[in-house]
This record gives C-alpha cells, structure tokens and sequence, in this order.
C-alpha cells in the first residue's frame, strides 16, 4: 500500500490478557515509531527503530511493552497482562533515513476492559 | 528539561476567519520544529517542517514562522475551512550527534464553524 497500516483498527480485549499490534511501514522507510495517545492527550513515544540499530526503547512506559521489527520492516507492538490504563490509540509511523517527516498510520484503538 | 508548549489549548473560529497557533519551545540543541495536523481519529500528518535558519515556510492557506531567538513558533491559517478543524500539534527535534529525540506538543484544537 502506499501509506503506513496498521491493524487491528480496534481491538477490545480483557484486562489481563496480551494483545499485539501490527505495523506495515511505507516500503524503503527504515525508520519505524511506536506512539501512545491517550484521549485528548498528546503523543507519547514508546520505540523507535532505525535500520539494523539497536532500538529506542526510551519510551516504553512498562515491561509489559515490547516490540520487534523483523526483516526491517513489519513491526508488531506487544502488550502483556493488559491494564484498564493501557486503553489508548497506538500510532505507527515511518519516515526515510535521514529525513524528519513522519508518516503516520491511522493507529489502532485499544480498549481494556 | 525540554518542552514544547501550544497554545491556545482550544480554538473556535468562524468559516472563513484567520487564526494563529502558538508554539513555545525550551529544546536544546535544536534541529528543527514542524507542524503536524491530526484530524479526529486519524494519524497527524505533516504540514510544515522548520530548520534554525528559516523563519516562513508557507504549505497553502497555511504559513508557519520561527523565531530561533525567542524559540517561538506560529501557525497561521487563512481563510479558514470547516476541514481545517482538528488538532495542530508542533514538533521539536533535538539533535546530538546521531542521537535525536522529538518532543511533542499537546496540540491545539481548532474547530471552524459555519
């Protein structure tokens, strides 16, 4: 596709339980971000992934957050023992090397019960 | 401690008026500062991206300034259009070397009404 997916959209489950989100970046875009937005809060950075660096985990609030990008591209978010706080949109974006603009997926909207 | 913030935390205009967005940035070593706009439910998208040396960079109805000495940031909307209404969030990169962190404003809402 030409822009960045993410999936699921929504994605409901019960506190507890571990829930992955995906992100297909824009082909060539070697830069990959993780971002968490609460309602009516702004981003806050979890990951960053560049080329075959070592990630940015800087951002990642617990370590029940983690998150892989095999082959350089595809990137899966993990959220393990869910937590009603951990409900918020999950945003993905990629950018080329070197350049500063992001480009964002729609997010994914997690809702724990 | 670095820091961006908007204001006003939320604005409402009428179709067709003009607007300005504030931006107040404590960021250092500065690398540039850009404009995204997030519609509801949508990733941000950006509008404008600033270097240390420009002071206007225009993208249509929208003109972004920066004053690198005051460390302050506006953007401008003319001519307002009810698909304007959304969230404008201002962006500061720090750099350092290869280290780079961006620090996120909480955004400003703008709703245009007819």
């Amino acid at each position: 596709g030409a822009g960045v997916s993410q999936s699921p959209s929504n994605k409901v489950t019960e506190k507890g339980k571990d829930v992955e989100l995906r992100c297909d970046p824009i082909s060539g875009h070697t830069a990959l971000y993780w971002y968490r937005q609460s309602l009516g809060q702004g981003l806050e950075f979890l990951i960053y992934f560049q080329g075959n660096s070592a990630p940015d985990k800087s951002g990642l609030p617990s370590d029940r957050f983690s998150a892989e990008r095999t082959g350089g591209s595809v990137s899966t978010l993990t959220i393990q023992r869910t937590q009603q706080e951990d409900s918020a949109v999950y945003l993905c974006a990629s950018s080329l090397p070197g350049r500063d603009i992001q480009y964002f997926g729609a997010g994914t909207r997690l809702s724990v019960l | 401690k670095n820091q961006v913030e908007q204001s006003p935390q939320s604005l409402i205009i009428l179709e067709g008026k003009n607007c300005t967005l504030q931006c107040n940035y404590t960021v250092s070593p500065f690398s540039n500062l850009r404009w995204y706009k997030q519609d509801t439910g949508r990733g941000p998208v950006s509008l404008t991206i600033m270097t240390f040396s420009e002071n206007t960079k225009s993208n249509g109805r929208y003109t972004a300034t920066l004053d690198a000495d005051t460390k302050q940031s506006s953007l401008h909307i003319t001519a307002s259009q009810l698909s304007d209404s959304a969230s404008y969030i201002c962006v500061v990169s720090a750099r350092a070397g290869n280290n780079r962190k961006l620090i996120w404003g909480l955004g400003t809402s703008l709703a245009v009404n007819p």
